[in-house]
C-alpha cells in the first residue's frame, strides 16, 4: 500500500481481554516503531524492529505488552489481560531503516488504533 | 534524560498572519529535530526535520523552523497562516538509543481563524 495501515481503527475490551493491533508498514522498510499516545499528550514509544529482530523494548510498559514482526513486514502488538490504564491510541510507524542515515530517516505513521477498556 | 517541551498547548492566530508555534529541546548530543502535524483521527504527518546544516528547514505546506543552538529551540513558522493548519503538531527529537525512535514533546494546538 501507499503509506502505513493499522487494524482495526478502533477496539472496545472489557478489562481482562487480550488484544492484538495489527499494523503494515510501508513495503520496503526495513524499521518498524510502535508508540502508545495516551490522551492530550504526545506519542512515547513502547519498541523498535529492524526487519524481524526486535532490538528495542525498552518502552513497553509491562510485561503485558508483546511485540512481533515475524517476517520483517507486518507487525503485531499484543496486549494481554487489558488493563484501564491501557486505553490509549497505538500508533505505528515505518521507515526506510538501515544503519546509514537511520537518525534521519522519516517516520511515516499510520492512523492508529484507538483502544478503550472497559 | 533527553526531551523535548512545547511551552504552549494552544495557539490563536488569524488567517493571514504569520504563525510561530514554539519548542525547545534538552541540550545532550546533537539534535535531531523533527515536525510533526497530526488532523483529527488521522496519524501524524511530517512536516520538516534538522540534522545539520543550515539552520533555516523549509518543509511541506510552507512551513518552515529555525534552529537555534544558543536558544535550545527549534520553533516552527509560517508567513501566513490558512485556516486549513488548524491542527494539533508535535516538536519531537531523536532519541539517545541506537535505535532512531523520536521523543515528542506535548503537543500544540493551532487555532487558525478567518
Amino acid at each position: 500500500g501507499a503509506g502505513v495501515s493499522q487494524s482495526p481503527r478502533y477496539k472496545v475490551a472489557k478489562r481482562g481481554q487480550d488484544v492484538a493491533l495489527r499494523c503494515d508498514p510501508i513495503s520496503g522498510h526495513v524499521s518498524l516503531f510502535w508508540y502508545q499516545q495516551a490522551l492530550g499528550q504526545g506519542p512515547e514509544f513502547l519498541t523498535y524492529f529492524q526487519n524481524e529482530a526486535q532490538l528495542d523494548k525498552s518502552g513497553l510498559p509491562s510485561d503485558r505488552f508483546f511485540a512481533e514482526r515475524p517476517e520483517g513486514s507486518v507487525s503485531t502488538l499484543k496486549i494481554q489481560r487489558t488493563q484501564q490504564e491501557d486505553s490509549a491510541v497505538y500508533l505505528c510507524a515505518s521507515s526506510l531503516g538501515g544503519r546509514a542515515g537511520r537518525w534521519g530517516n522519516i517516520q511515516y505513521f499510520g492512523a492508529g488504533t484507538r483502544l478503550s477498556v472497559l | 534524560a533527553q526531551s523535548v517541551a512545547q511551552p504552549e498547548d494552544q495557539v490563536n492566530v488569524a488567517e493571514g498572519n504569520p504563525l510561530t508555534v514554539k519548542c525547545t529541546y534538552s541540550v545532550s548530543g546533537n539534535p535531531y529535530l523533527f515536525w510533526y502535524v497530526q488532523y483529527p483521527n488521522r496519524g501524524l504527518q511530517f512536516l520538516l526535520k534538522y540534522i545539520t546544516g543550515d539552520n533555516l528547514v523549509k518543509g511541506s505546506y510552507g512551513f518552515e523552523a529555525e534552529f537555534n543552538k544558543s536558544q535550545t529551540s527549534f520553533h516552527l513558522k509560517k508567513p501566513s497562516a490558512l485556516v486549513s493548519d488548524s491542527a494539533l503538531y508535535f516538536c519531537a527529537r531523536k532519541g539517545s538509543s541506537n535505535t532512531g525512535k523520536l521523543i515528542f514533546g506535548q503537543g500544540t494546538t493551532l487555532q487558525v481563524k478567518p
